[in-house]
């Protein structure tokens, strides 16, 4: 069975540090390019990171450029996100989700989510 | 960035009515366009991709058209289960983009 699953989050206080992984199966994790989406509360989704398939190619959401840091193991089959200096307004649900087979493309596989609540 | 307007954001109808949940963008993104649905507490899961294609295992009342700047996406006869919020996305340029979404409850 294709699988995400997400783990690490919880709660930090403001100007705290996080990290998330997002464990792959069933399916050739170092082929697909993945993603990094959040949902803040009764709120619509976010992109936040992306990186390619051999990490050749990095992207972040404005809002997170210099605090957040993706990255990925393939030989874990894993996909982090380090979270740096977090600010209130990074709280959310943070998915982890995979873009589809044909690259640059919609996201077609998604993890359960993993909360974090960034509050004093 | 690619900016998205989807519309309306909240629709009520009842089990067996057409409905349809429009997207508009900034710029044309071709056909590079996706739609997820979203029940309460569960992650989001891909219906459509490439405007129009249905992902393997989405039932055939859910449908996609549009190209360019303006988007549709219709569910032939709403099902009981199909209660969810609905999400456009652009995958044409970075970064990504998500439209608002549109909750669909029940009259």
């Amino acid at each position: 069975e294709v699988q995400l699953v997400e783990s690490g989050g919880g709660l930090v206080k403001p100007g705290g540090s996080l990290r998330l992984s997002c464990a792959a199966s069933g399916f050739t994790f170092s082929s697909y390019s993945m993603n990094w989406v959040r949902q803040a509360p009764g709120k619509g989704l976010e992109w936040v990171s992306s990186i390619s398939s051999s990490s050749s190619y990095i992207y972040y959401a404005d809002s997170v450029k210099g605090r957040f840091t993706i990255s990925r193991d393939n030989a874990k089959n894993s996909l982090y996100l380090q979270m740096n200096s977090l600010r209130a307004e990074d709280t959310a649900v943070y998915y982890c989700a995979r873009d589809g087979p044909r690259g640059g493309d919609a996201f077609d596989i998604w993890g359960q989510g993993t909360m974090v609540t960034v509050s004093s | 960035a690619i900016w998205m307007t989807q519309s309306p954001s909240l629709l009520s109808a009842s089990t067996g009515d057409r409905v349809t949940i429009s997207c508009r963008m900034s710029q044309g993104i071709s056909s590079y366009l996706a739609w997820y649905q979203q029940k309460p507490g569960k992650a989001p899961e891909l219906l459509i991709y490439a405007a129009s294609t249905l992902q393997s295992g989405v039932p055939s009342r859910f449908s996609g058209s549009g190209s360019g700047t303006d988007f549709t996406l219709t569910i032939s006869c709403l099902q009981s289960e199909d209660f969810a919020t609905y999400y456009c996305q652009q995958y044409y340029s970075f970064p990504p983009t998500f439209g608002g979404g549109t909750k669909v409850e029940i009259k």
